[in-house]
């Protein structure tokens, strides 16, 4: 087993266009997180999911972003309409349910020009 | 106020030294994470721990579930722990505290 991988590592993007993140958890991993990171802060809590079911969102997830996760296996995570304030390190992390540890890919640095 | 605080912010060592990196949280947790990052670099999970204490190496991971304060050791700094130390607590997810970010200079 390779971790948690995400993709794209890095976007560059202009401001009103829409991308797509895509995080691939360990296999036998149920729930799947998404955070969000700015410079020299710690990472956000945006959203998680246990399988296919999306079971908590955070106000920080306006309706610009949208994440699925339709076979409980890879997730994606969606901006709309990216504005400057999207420019962060977008983190993806898995664990067992009912175990806490959880661990993270990568991320995906997205900077909105 | 925060849910989870950490100190010191930044911290500066010379090699060889005990550092030490504290946390402090207000609300009920299962367990608290100490994460390592590194520049530009993903997230290593370094200690999960809800009682007590836990020793990898040179790190030690010390949780006072009563006093809601943790603390994380490193003992014989090296140039090679230069990172952001991360204290983050579990509830249904992760809370983070914004971070130590420690130099360890040779």
């Amino acid at each position: 087993d390779t971790g948690v991988s995400q993709d794209p590592r890095h976007k560059i993007t202009k401001r009103g266009q829409n991308v797509t993140f895509r995080c691939d958890p360990i296999s036998e991993h149920n729930r799947l997180y998404w955070y969000r990171q700015t410079l020299g802060q710690g990472p956000e809590f945006l959203t998680y999911f246990q399988n296919e079911a999306q079971l908590e969102k955070s106000r920080l997830l306006s309706d610009r972003f949208s994440a699925e996760r339709p076979k409980g296996s890879f997730s994606t995570l969606e901006i709309q309409r990216t504005e400057q304030g999207d420019s962060a390190m977008y983190l993806c992390a898995s664990s067992l349910q009912g175990f806490y540890e959880q661990y993270f890919g990568p991320g995906t640095r997205l900077t909105v020009t | 106020k925060n849910e989870v605080e950490q100190s010191p912010q930044n911290l500066t060592a010379q090699e060889g030294e005990f550092i030490t990196i504290n946390c402090s949280y207000s609300v009920g947790i299962s367990a608290l994470h100490w994460l390592q990052q590194h520049p530009g670099g993903g997230i290593v999970s370094l200690f999960m721990l809800s009682s007590g204490k836990k020793k990898h190496g040179r790190l030690i991971a010390t949780i006072n579930i009563q006093e809601k304060h943790s603390s994380l050791h490193i003992t014989a700094s090296h140039p090679r722990d230069s990172a952001v130390y991360i204290c983050a607590v579990a509830t249904n997810k992760l809370i983070f505290g914004t971070g130590t970010l420690l130099a360890v200079q040779p």
